[in-house]
């Protein structure tokens, strides 16, 4: 059971707009703490797509985006394209000075 | 560029201690800019911070794993290392290293870059 909570899956046709959930607590969205989102291809290493709640690493296209409200978070993208078909996970902070993860959400592009 | 690769057994005995070395190559772990992590994927599942390490030996761990891991640093030879002990299957999985976002644990926890991952196996 993984502290955020993410859908299982997601899927989208080509062009259209997906959202990814992720829900924390009082104890790690909650108090402010920042999220963090990471895409992971099939078979190999995540790689970083948005830190801080809404910053793109350089190299990371602007149909991807995320947002964070109260003790949720957000991972936006748009204009759909099968090379998006991944796993992505949501990172944040707890109170407990760990960093804990959400379980995981498989976008499937139809 | 900054490339950091995982290295150690791929397969490790019930009971005994899980060992592995990450080195950094194109930057220093000796920066004060940045924190060093582990995280691992247990086959077919999510991911899981294990712990993190700062240049001046400062750790954090997941309260799971705080009694039976160490995660150490070299600077010398720019690597730090994971011991995981007393290790059963559950613990087997892809674990992965990366640097941390930044100098701040608080703020700066994400990770990025990410080495490849290496498949460790716990089996008899």
């Amino acid at each position: 059971q993984s502290v955020l909570t993410q859908p299982p899956s997601v899927s989208g046709a080509p062009g259209q707009r997906v959202t990814i959930s992720c829900t924390g607590t009082s104890s790690n969205i909650g108090p402010g703490y920042d999220v963090h989102w990471y895409q992971q291809l099939p078979g190999t290493a995540p790689k970083l797509l948005i830190y801080g709640n809404n910053n793109r690493p350089s190299g990371v296209p602007d149909r991807f985006s995320g947002s964070k409200s109260g003790t949720s978070a957000s991972l936006a993208i748009t204009g759909l394209q099968a090379e998006d078909e991944a796993d992505y996970y949501c990172q944040s902070y707890d109170s407990s000075l760990s960093v804990v993860f959400g379980g995981g959400t498989k976008l499937t592009v139809l | 560029q900054l490339q950091l690769q995982e290295s150690g057994p791929g397969l490790v005995k019930p009971s005994e201690t899980l060992s592995l070395t990450c080195t950094v190559s194109g930057g220093s772990i000796s920066s004060s800019s940045h924190y060093w992590g582990w995280i691992r994927q247990p086959p077919g599942k999510g991911l899981e911070w294990i712990g993190s390490i700062y240049y001046s030996g400062s750790t954090y761990y997941t309260s799971s794993l705080r009694s039976r891991v160490t995660v150490s640093a070299d600077t010398s030879k720019n690597q730090f290392s994971l011991k995981l002990s007393s290790v059963t299957a559950a613990d087997t999985g892809v674990y992965y290293c990366a640097r941390v976002g930044g100098s701040s644990w608080k703020e700066h926890n994400w990770f990025d870059p990410w080495g490849q991952g290496t498949l460790v196996t716990v089996s008899s």
